[in-house]
């Protein structure tokens, strides 16, 4: 079974330019994430998906940064313009659809690594 | 408030030793689950073992198990038999309810290392 796809893996910008992320879930997961990881800290979700729609968005700076879901597969996550606390490592996740079950666990990608200079 | 607090940012073990990693969490949720994540220097996360809210048997997967005391909200991670390869950063989550749906949320993190 292929996992969570995630590109680019590494990416360096100027600060105020823009970039994007890709994402590719496993086949079936209707539940997508996008995370957040400040080098010495732990994942901060920004968004996450239930099929298309935006499920919880409460810590994603919608100034700069902005998310979708196109026909609930591949997600894209925008930052524009970028900021140097923006430089992280940006993980996506996917888990079977969330029906309220405690137990499913999220599987994550390998991440994109974002350096802003 | 912080939901999860992992209170040790750093460990050292010898090889073949015991670790217990710690993990206290905040929910006023009956219904809720505990995750402990792998995270290697290559940067993917890993999902070791899972532990239910309801469950009365503390989880156990190979060399983890995890001590669930849900009296203290704590869900610390045992490895047996460390190896080096067991050197890497932890992480304790718990999903939780979140309006019609639930979300998963994560500690800080600890950072093992393994001594030959």
């Amino acid at each position: 079974e292929a996992g969570v796809a995630q590109s680019p893996r590494y990416k360096i910008i100027e600060k105020r330019q823009s970039v994007a992320f890709w994402c590719n879930p496993i086949s079936g997961h209707a539940t997508l994430y996008w995370y957040q990881q400040i080098l010495g800290q732990g994942p901060k979700l920004l968004i996450q998906f239930q099929n298309n729609g935006v499920v919880d968005d409460s810590q994603l700076p919608k100034d700069r940064f902005s998310a979708e879901r196109l026909k609930g597969v591949d997600s894209t996550l925008k930052i524009q313009p970028a900021k140097l606390e923006d430089s992280a490592v940006y993980l996506c996740a996917s888990s079977f659809r969330d029906r309220g079950e405690m137990n499913t666990e999220a599987f994550f990608g390998q991440g994109t690594r974002l350096t802003v200079v | 408030a912080q939901k999860i607090t992992q209170t040790q940012p750093g460990m050292f073990v010898q090889e073949k030793e015991a670790v217990t990693l710690d993990c206290t969490y905040d929910t006023s949720d009956q219904s809720y689950g505990l995750f402990w994540y792998k995270q290697p220097s290559s940067g993917e996360m890993i999902f070791l073992i899972y532990q239910g809210s309801y469950d009365e048997q503390n989880a156990t997967e190979g060399r983890y198990s995890l001590n669930f005391q849900k009296a203290r909200k704590s869900a610390n991670l045992v490895i047996s038999a460390s190896q080096l390869g067991d050197s890497a950063m932890y992480f304790c989550a718990m999903r939780e309810r979140y309006s019609s749906a639930s979300k998963i949320i994560f500690g800080s993190g600890t950072r093992l290392s393994i001594r030959p």
